[in-house]
């Protein structure tokens, strides 16, 4: 596609759900990342796909958090058991090359009720 | 730990004026500079890609200086507009699988 896609674009879970959010590269993109934005707070890391590497996890706050990448392309990162403090945005980007630019795109906004 | 912080943290200037915001960062061995903007409740949008061999770069009313040197960058924004308001974001792409965002300028152009 001509962005990186996201979706869903908003998201309200009940505490202790578990949600799937997702992310669609721009073809041929071989790098991914998923950050999360918190309300006034930076852009946090949670973890990095490169082509068929093993991912960089460094980022992910708990083992509540996981994601995968199939094919190389789309991405998934499911939250288990969600918790208020799981509320933020999460955006996801991606890349032609590791450290040649990145495209953003619009996030998810996940609200734990 | 690479660590970028941008100055100041929120500028409001009348429409028309030119306008520099700064970006430093503390580790100099950085593979590129890329500035964002990001409007309320959106997500981030590129501005301009600097390259660590390269020192600026242009695109329309905007231009991007980097310094590795010292650990800086500028985006100038020239004759400023409403539609220029929103939170401005440095990134600096180091080694290792991340790149590490300054916590943004918040602009807001007056008309």
């Amino acid at each position: 596609g001509a962005g990186v896609s996201q979706s869903p674009s908003n998201k309200v879970t009940e505490k202790g759900k578990d949600v799937e959010l997702r992310c669609d590269p721009i073809s041929g993109h071989t790098a991914l990342y998923w950050y999360r934005q918190s309300l006034g707070q930076g852009l946090e890391f949670l973890i990095y796909f490169q082509g068929n590497s093993a991912p960089d996890k460094s980022g992910l706050p708990s083992d509540r958090f996981s994601a995968e990448r199939t094919g190389g392309s789309v991405s998934t990162l499911t939250i288990q058991r969600t918790q208020q403090e799981d509320s933020a945005v999460y955006l996801c980007a991606s890349s032609s090359r590791q450290g040649y630019g990145y495209t953003f795109g619009s996030g998810t906004r996940l609200t734990v009720v | 730990k690479q660590e970028v912080t941008q100055i100041p943290a929120a500028l409001s200037v009348p429409e028309g004026e030119n306008l520099v915001l700064n970006c430093s960062f503390t580790d100099s061995a950085i593979y590129n500079l890329q500035w964002f903007r990001q409007d309320p409740g959106k997500g981030l949008t590129s501005l301009l890609l600097i390259q660590s061999s390269q020192r600026e770069q242009t695109s329309g009313r905007l231009n991007a200086s980097l310094d590795k040197s010292s650990g800086r960058s500028t985006l100038y924004i020239a004759a400023s507009q409403p539609g220029d308001s929103a939170t401005y974001l440095c990134a600096v792409f180091h080694t290792g699988n991340q790149f590490y965002f300054g916590t943004g300028t918040s602009l807001t152009v007056i008309p």
